[in-house]
């Protein structure tokens, strides 16, 4: 069975100290790996896409890596302000476009 | 505003109520996805549009649910019967046509509590 896995399940940082988030996955096919950003009461906030393993994409004090069994998500010297839930999502390589979504790390960030 | 919009973005009904929600997606995008969101769940696959054509449709879509995109522009999803397990957020979302372009643009959502 398809399956997108994220860990940890929620995470408490104080502001500037870094870490990652996870997303490993156990699919027939990929075809794509998103992640997502979603604030409360929002719908998900598109962040990046990588498509094969050994790809990186940056964004501000994000950068997300993806390897053929799981991708993570580094936030560098994190603020309040990125305090949300952040989704893994992964598009099936099986000729139509079925996206599974993980269940997201909920981000609190302390000032 | 040129994102995707939802409407209504609240609905509140009685079980047993029919409910429909609207979905209109980024202009020229061809692609277009229904989801159902649960409190600390990730979004779940519901139904898949590309222009008017319902190509993939999930196990979740019971008979109660239908979708439909009649001139390949906005969506509707209504569910007939509801039930309080229907309680949940519809997320829309849509995809540009370009290849390899896969990122899907969500809607704010439509929030559904069935009393």
């Amino acid at each position: 069975e398809d399956q997108v896995t994220q860990s940890p399940e929620a995470l408490r940082l104080q502001e500037g100290e870094s870490s990652s988030l996870n997303c490993s996955y156990t699919v027939s096919g990929l075809r794509g790996l998103f992640w997502y950003r979603q604030d409360p009461g929002k719908g998900p906030e598109f962040l990046f896409t990588l498509y094969s393993a050994g790809e990186e994409k940056e964004k501000e004090r994000l950068k997300a890596t993806l390897t053929k069994k799981e991708s993570f998500l580094h936030i560098t010297a994190p603020k309040p302000e990125d305090s949300a839930t952040y989704l893994c999502a992964v598009l099936l390589n099986t000729g139509g476009f079925k996206t599974i979504f993980g269940a997201g790390t909920r981000l609190f960030v302390k000032a | 505003d040129t994102g995707v919009s939802q409407d209504p973005r609240h609905k509140i009904t009685k079980r047993g109520q029919n409910v429909t929600f609207r979905c209109d997606p980024i202009s020229e995008h061809n692609r277009l996805y229904w989801y159902r969101q649960t409190l600390g769940q990730g979004p779940e696959f519901l139904t898949y549009f590309q222009n008017e054509a319902q190509l993939e449709k999930s196990r979740l879509l019971s008979d109660r649910f239908s979708a439909e995109r009649p001139k390949g522009s906005f969506s509707t999803l209504e569910i007939q019967r509801t039930e309080q397990g229907d309680s949940a957020m519809y997320l829309c979302a849509s995809s540009p046509p370009a290849h390899n372009n896969n990122e899907q643009f969500f809607g704010p959502g439509t929030r559904l509590t069935v009393l």
